[in-house]
């Protein structure tokens, strides 16, 4: 029931671009994505609902393919503090109980 | 306010014995739950809770109780520690139904020898 992200781990420069994928095995409600920073608490960054609706900071973007049970997060013109383990959360159902699965994470790390 | 807090934020125990880790927050979140952290494995859900006196379980719940007396405190208790318990534990809130994002503690560190 755990969710598989794609790829384990990226390493880029400066400006580069890079994209996060998470998917899971059965139909859901919901995806959410948390960054979390070397020694630090997870921070929430964006959720998408199933319809299309999307809530979260403005710079980051992602996508929610419902038919494919995919998510993918889409980090553009990376910056050094976007250096972290980026985490999807997923939710089943249909409704928010704050029940999440989260997957086993993506480390970014963005070199200068 | 304050946020979440947790403590202890280091904790060592030898296999057998309990403790619990406490969880406060002062947002007034109906929802709250309890997290582990090992390397590779992600965030995994120990039990959650969306309002006081209601508590259910999350993926990994074995060994752990918990109870929701009030709304601001969450409790984690394990009963018997065995060094698979060796993790880091991190609590959570969400304000509600309608908010989806979750605000996390500074977690606990504890290992079991």
């Amino acid at each position: 029931q755990q969710p598989v992200q794609s790829p384990q781990a990226v390493i880029l420069r400066e400006g580069e671009d890079a994209v996060i994928n998470c998917s899971s095995s059965k139909a859901l409600y919901s995806v959410h994505w948390y960054r979390q920073k070397h020694g630090e608490a997870p921070v929430f960054l964006m959720i998408l609902l199933k319809g299309g609706e999307q809530k979260g900071h403005e710079k980051i973007s992602a996508s929610f393919n419902e038919k494919k049970q995919q998510s993918s997060l889409y980090l553009t013109a990376s910056q050094l503090s976007y250096s972290g383990t980026y985490f999807c959360g997923t939710a089943y159902g249909s409704g928010n109980t704050g029940k999440l699965i989260f997957g086993q994470g993506t480390t970014l790390q963005v070199k200068p | 306010n304050a946020g979440v807090t947790q403590t202890p934020k280091f904790q060592v125990l030898k296999t057998g014995q309990s403790m619990t880790l406490q969880c406060a927050q002062d947002m007034n979140h109906e929802y709250m739950s309890w997290y582990r952290q090992d390397p590779g494995m992600g965030l995994r859900l120990i039990h959650y809770s969306v309002g006081a006196g209601i508590t259910d379980q999350g993926e990994v719940p074995n060994g752990y109780n918990v109870s929701r007396s009030t709304t601001e405190d969450f409790p984690l208790r394990l009963l018997s520690a065995a060094p698979s318990q060796t993790s880091v534990y991190f609590c959570a809130s969400m304000r509600d139904r309608r908010s989806y994002e979750q605000y996390f503690g500074p977690g606990t560190r504890l290992t079991v020898t």
